[in-house]
C-alpha cells in the first residue's frame, strides 16, 4: 500500500516563477492537507481539502498561493510569482476521514522548493 | 489560539543515556496531543498521541509522553537511547471543535543528536 506521495522531492525556480507541488494522497484517503515548513521553524498549516472541495485554507498566503483537489488526480498546491520567501519544504498529509484519531495523518516526504 | 512550545532545539545525548525533550501548550478547550518524528529528509510519522484515558502513551520503541494538564506539558521521554533514534522531533496540538480534526498545531521542533 503505497505511502502519501510527492513530487517533485526537489523543486528549483526563479523569482516570478510559478511553482506547482503534487500530492498523491494514499489509497482510499479522501482528506489532504498542506503544510509548510520553513528553514528552522515547525510546520504550519496552509490548507484543509476533500474532493473538489477547500474545507479549511485558514493558512494559505492571502495573495500567489491556491490549491485544489479534483475529482481525479492529484492534489495540487499552486504557487504564482514565487519569490525568495517561499523557499522551504511543503509537505502534503492524508486521512481518511475527518473525525477519527484512530486514524492518524499519513505524510508525504515532502516538496524542497528552492527560490533562486 | 493554540500554541506549542518546544523548550529545547537541539539535545545531544550519549548512546544509551536517558532523554526527555520538552512540550508545553496551550489552549482554551480540550486538546489532543501528539509527538512526530522526522528522519532526514522524510516526512513526519506519528510517535504516539495521547487523545484521552491514561495520561501516559507509549510508542512501540521505547518513548513514552505523560499528559500533565496542570502543567499544560506533554514531555516525551526515553530510557536509553540508540544511535537510531537521532531525528527531529516535532509535538503538535489538535483541537477537536474545529472543522477540520486533523488540523495539527505544530511546535518548533526539537533535534535530537545521539553521540556514540
Amino acid at each position: 500500500n503505497a505511502g502519501v506521495m510527492q513530487n517533485p522531492r526537489h523543486l528549483v525556480r526563479r523569482r516570478g516563477q510559478e511553482a506547482r507541488l503534487r500530492c498523491s494522497p494514499m489509497k482510499g484517503h479522501s482528506h489532504v492537507y498542506w503544510y509548510r515548513q520553513l528553514p528552522e521553524e515547525g510546520l504550519k498549516f496552509m490548507v484543509y481539502l476533500q474532493k473538489e472541495n477547500i474545507i479549511d485554507e485558514s493558512g494559505m498566503p492571502k495573495e500567489r498561493f491556491s490549491a485544489e483537489f479534483p475529482k481525479e488526480g492529484p492534489s495540487i498546491l499552486r504557487i504564482q510569482q514565487v519569490v525568495r520567501g517561499d523557499s522551504a519544504a511543503y509537505f502534503c498529509a492524508s486521512s481518511p476521514n475527518w473525525d477519527s484519531y484512530n486514524s492518524p495523518l499519513h505524510f508525504g516526504n515532502g516538496t524542497r522548493l528552492t527560490v533562486t | 489560539a493554540q500554541s506549542v512550545t518546544q523548550l529545547d532545539s537541539q539535545v545531544p545525548v550519549f548512546e544509551e543515556a536517558p532523554v526527555e525533550l520538552r512540550c508545553n501548550y496551550s489552549s482554551s478547550v480540550s486538546v489532543y496531543l501528539f509527538w512526530y518524528v522526522q528522519y532526514p529528509n522524510q516526512g513526519l510519522q506519528l510517535l504516539l498521541k495521547y487523545l484521552s484515558g491514561s495520561t501516559l502513551v507509549e510508542s512501540i520503541n521505547g518513548f513514552e509522553a505523560e499528559f500533565n494538564k496542570s502543567q499544560t506539558s506533554f514531555h516525551l521521554r526515553k530510557p536509553s537511547v540508540h544511535i537510531s533514534d537521532t531525528a527531529e522531533y516535532f509535538c503538535a496540538v489538535s483541537d477537536r471543535l474545529i472543522q477540520g480534526a486533523q488540523k495539527l498545531v505544530f511546535g518548533q521542533g526539537t533535534r535530537l543528536t545521539i553521540n556514540p
